[in-house]
């Protein structure tokens, strides 16, 4: 099947800095890749919707400046948090869609921010 | 934004027994599909059903879907303690964004 991937996997930072998190998918084009965060114990939220080469579309209450989406091929598509705080700790995942908008989704990263 | 409920939160059982998860939704669907979760790692999809099926089979799975009740059941036969893992379902609107749209899951440990 498709593979998708994350890098870094996990990561430490601090307060008031910034993290980039890439999401790759290995073996297809994906047109579209979605960002997901997750909470210790709780489901998947549903960040943004990322199209190869347009802007981003957040969903209500998900601030666009706070976590930038880049799409820049249809191969990887970069979240940055910027400006990090320790609410913002959590469990960072990433999909992308084939074709046939079958979506496969990556391994995910941990972020804990100090 | 969560589409809906799943019930049970957390369920316990014994290997060789039967686990069955329900998932509710609240708006009109493309598809419904489930997945499981290993404690701090990635997704993997388990099936998916159509809004226009009612039942589906993959191996020991079986999912149910009834439109009319906004529902689904996700139904794991003959549990092994490798089944221990938090289940959630996704639904796809009718709208064809692609975006899935997840339950609040329920965490399953088989005991050995």
């Amino acid at each position: 099947g498709a593979v998708v991937s994350q890098h870094p996997s996990w990561v430490i930072c601090k307060s008031g800095t910034s993290v980039k998190i890439e999401c790759r998918s290995l073996d297809f084009q994906a047109t579209t890749m979605f960002w997901y965060r997750q909470f210790p114990k709780q489901s998947l939220m549903l960040m943004a919707t990322s199209n190869e080469g347009s802007k981003a579309t957040y969903e209500q209450g998900v601030e666009k400046d706070k976590f930038l989406i880049n799409h820049a091929s249809l191969t990887l598509s970069t979240l940055t948090v910027t400006s990090a705080h320790p609410e913002d700790s959590s469990f960072y995942i990433c999909s992308a869609t084939g074709l046939a908008h079958e979506q496969y989704f990556g391994p995910g990263t941990r972020l804990t921010v100090t | 934004s969560q589409q809906g409920e799943e019930d049970p939160q957390a369920l316990s059982i014994q290997e060789g027994e039967n686990a069955t998860m329900n998932c509710s939704y609240k708006t009109s669907i493309n598809n419904l599909q489930w997945y499981r979760q290993n404690s701090g790692r990635g997704l993997v999809h388990l099936i998916l059903i159509r809004s226009n099926e009612r039942e589906k089979h993959s191996g020991r799975l079986r999912v149910t879907l009834d439109t009319s009740k906004k529902s689904s059941s996700l139904l794991i036969t003959a549990s092994r303690a490798a089944d221990t893992a938090s289940y959630f379902c996704a639904t796809v609107g009718s709208g064809n964004t692609g975006k899935l749209i997840f339950g609040q899951g329920t965490t399953l440990q088989v005991k050995p």
